[in-house]
Order: C-alpha cells, then sequence, then structure tokens
C-alpha cells in the first residue's frame, strides 16, 4: 500500500482562492477522490475521477491532476466552506482504499 | 435519495465483540459494491472494508484482518460489520458507505467504544 500526502492545513479569506494538494507517486496512475467533512457530519463526495463532480456539488470547487499531485481547487471561498477535506485514492488491485491525512481549511 | 442508516454501535470491554448494521434505501441495494470507514475521536478517516455487489468477494484493512468480518443481505438491503476481538484502538465512528472504488454516499455513522 502507499500514503496520500496532504497538508494539515490551509487558511484563505472569503472571496479568495483555497488550493488543497494531494500526493503519492501512485497518484500518476490511480484516480483521485474528494471529499468534504463539516463538523459533526458525515463525509461528502465532491470530486471524483481527478476532476469529475457530482450533481449538486457547486461549480466552485474542482479537481485537476499533474503527475504524482492532484489538487483540490474552492474559487470564491465562502465561510461555509470551512471544513476538513480529505484526498482518497485505491490501489492498483482496487482491494484496498486510502485516504490522505485531511487537511483543515479554515476561512479567516 | 440515498439513505444509509447504521445501528449497533456501544460499549463494549476489550476482547469483545459487536455487529454493526447498515440499512440502505432509496437506491438497488444489490448493485452496490459497500464500505465500512471509521473515524477515531479526533482523528482523519481510516477505511476499513469493502465487499462487493453480489458478496463474493470481500477485502480488509490491514488493522482489521482476521477480527472483522464484512457481510451483507441482498434480500434485507443491509450491510453488516462483525467486530471481534476488540480492541481499545478500535474505538471510533463507523460509517458504512456505498461504492466500488470510492464512496459516493454516505450514512451518519454509529458510535462503537471499547474501554475497561
Amino acid at each position: 500500500s502507499y500514503e496520500l500526502t496532504q497538508p494539515p492545513s490551509v487558511s484563505v479569506s472569503p472571496g479568495q482562492t483555497a488550493r488543497i494538494t494531494c500526493s503519492a507517486d501512485a497518484l500518476s496512475k490511480e484516480y483521485a477522490y474528494w471529499y468534504q467533512q463539516k463538523p459533526g457530519q458525515a463525509p461528502v463526495l465532491l470530486i471524483y475521477k481527478d476532476s469529475e463532480r457530482p450533481s449538486g456539488i457547486p461549480e466552485r470547487f474542482s479537481g485537476s491532476t499533474s503527475g504524482t499531485t492532484v489538487t483540490l481547487t474552492i474559487s470564491e471561498v465562502q465561510v461555509e466552506d470551512e471544513a476538513d477535506y480529505y484526498c482518497q485514492s485505491a490501489d492498483s488491485s482496487g482491494k484496498s482504499m486510502i485516504f490522505g491525512g485531511g487537511t483543515k481549511l479554515t476561512v479567516l | 435519495q440515498v439513505q444509509l442508516v447504521e445501528s449497533g454501535g456501544g460499549v463494549v470491554q476489550p476482547g469483545g465483540s459487536l455487529r454493526l448494521s447498515c440499512e440502505g434505501s432509496g437506491f438497488p441495494f444489490s448493485d452496490y459494491g459497500m464500505h465500512w470507514v471509521r473515524q477515531a475521536p479526533g482523528k482523519g478517516l481510516e477505511w476499513v472494508a469493502v465487499i462487493s455487489d453480489d458478496g463474493n468477494n470481500k477485502y480488509y484493512a490491514d488493522s482489521v484482518k482476521g477480527r472483522f468480518t464484512i457481510s451483507r443481505d441482498n434480500s434485507k438491503n443491509t450491510l453488516y460489520l462483525q467486530m471481534d476481538s476488540l480492541r481499545v484502538e478500535d474505538t471510533a465512528l463507523y460509517y458504512c458507505a456505498k461504492g466500488g472504488e470510492y464512496f459516493q454516499h454516505w450514512g451518519q455513522g454509529t458510535l462503537v467504544t471499547v474501554s475497561s
């Protein structure tokens, strides 16, 4: 198995753009997924297959990939976006799922 | 809409057992793989186990292999997690989640506390 590396925290002011990265060599071959978890709530899927957005997720949330790093970008950040964000992938066999350590987004 | 409702959590002593359930509705339950994911207090998400749509394939995280068993009853739209030989470090909020290689929908979780 492998590890997904995320920054522990990111801070941004309302209206600015937040970028949260997730790195691992395997991400050059495997898809990445992103989840948002607000305090006391279950996680919510934000992005699947690196850059696809499920219905109901605002366009402000987008995903991209470059080599071994995937990035979640939140445009025009709102106070309500303050949450923990997790990236996730699967090993090549599909028999094991891996989460990053999570990034706490603070909206100042 | 998709609903996943977990139950069965509680307080158990180290070495004890517990069985969690997750009832799904609002989607064709037998068409989807299902997972258990846990979150220790104040910590991140940890994948626990997955079962295929037909129940024939099951995979586990190394931390629970040999102690936990995932199963499902498609006639009851219900997913299970049998947890044996519980340890203090198994204390967590346990979520069930719908999906294959990722988690499309999540339940609200059921809390398991392992303590003497």
